[in-house]
């Protein structure tokens, strides 16, 4: 199993570029979530699905959009860049069930000029 | 709605000393408590977690956790740092809500001095 992987590792935007981070898990889980990590703010969760064609706002949800199509993807996408949303995105699946671990992706480092 | 506080941004400590991170949370009700490891540059790696029973839990990499409902905590400990725990370690609260998504603190980074 690859896990939860994502792409790409890096980018680099200018103010008012559009863009998806994609995230994708082999793992069959229902749940799927981006988090944005900032210093000293931790991870905070921008939205969250509990599976296909089901998706929720989380706590940092402006500016962004999702959708689930199906159970293994879950694109996060930048409508218009701004350098508030410079951060590194996390996405994270589950299965269902609440004591289930989290598993997380390696990260999208995004930096909006 | 939950939250949780690490109160200690940064902590170096010597290799082979104690080692404890605290923990604070608020929530409503009984909580389910993480700790997660994150290497520089990697994802975050699950430690060990508390949802019942026995107050004291351990987990990987020689890593233990005490919940005490009474301080709203839950303060990750090890006896002997080794070189390689040097890292960022995020405490989390899940919430039994729909999603129940995690709500992280904002971080400890340890760095241990040879």
């Amino acid at each position: 199993n690859a896990g939860v992987t994502q792409t790409p590792k890096f980018q680099v935007l200018k103010t008012g570029q559009s863009m998806t981070l994609q995230c994708a898990q082999d793992m069959n889980h229902e749940y799927m979530s981006w988090y944005r990590q900032d210093p000293g703010m931790g991870l905070r969760l921008i939205h969250y699905s509990v599976g296909a064609g089901i998706t929720d706002q989380g706590e940092v949800p402006n500016g962004y959009n999702v959708s689930r199509s199906t159970t293994e993807d879950f694109p996060l996408r930048l409508l218009s860049a701004a350098p508030s949303q410079t951060s590194v995105y996390f996405c994270a699946s589950r299965a269902a069930d609440l004591y289930n671990e989290q598993f997380f992706g390696p990260g999208t480092r995004l930096t909006v000029l | 709605a939950q939250s949780v506080t690490q109160p200690d941004i940064h902590i170096t400590v010597s290799e082979g000393a104690s080692l404890e991170l605290r923990c604070n949370y608020s929530y409503g009700a009984t909580p389910y408590l993480f700790w997660y490891v994150q290497s520089p540059g990697q994802g975050l790696q699950l430690l060990l977690k508390y949802f019942s029973g026995d107050t004291l839990v351990q987990g990987i990499k020689g890593f233990e956790a005490e919940f005490k409902r009474s301080q709203s905590s839950f303060n990750l400990r090890k006896p002997s740092v080794h070189w390689s725990d040097a890292a960022e370690y995020f405490c989390a609260v899940g919430a039994n809500n729909a999603g129940n998504m995690l709500t992280f603190g904002g971080g400890t980074r340890l760095m241990v001095k040879p």
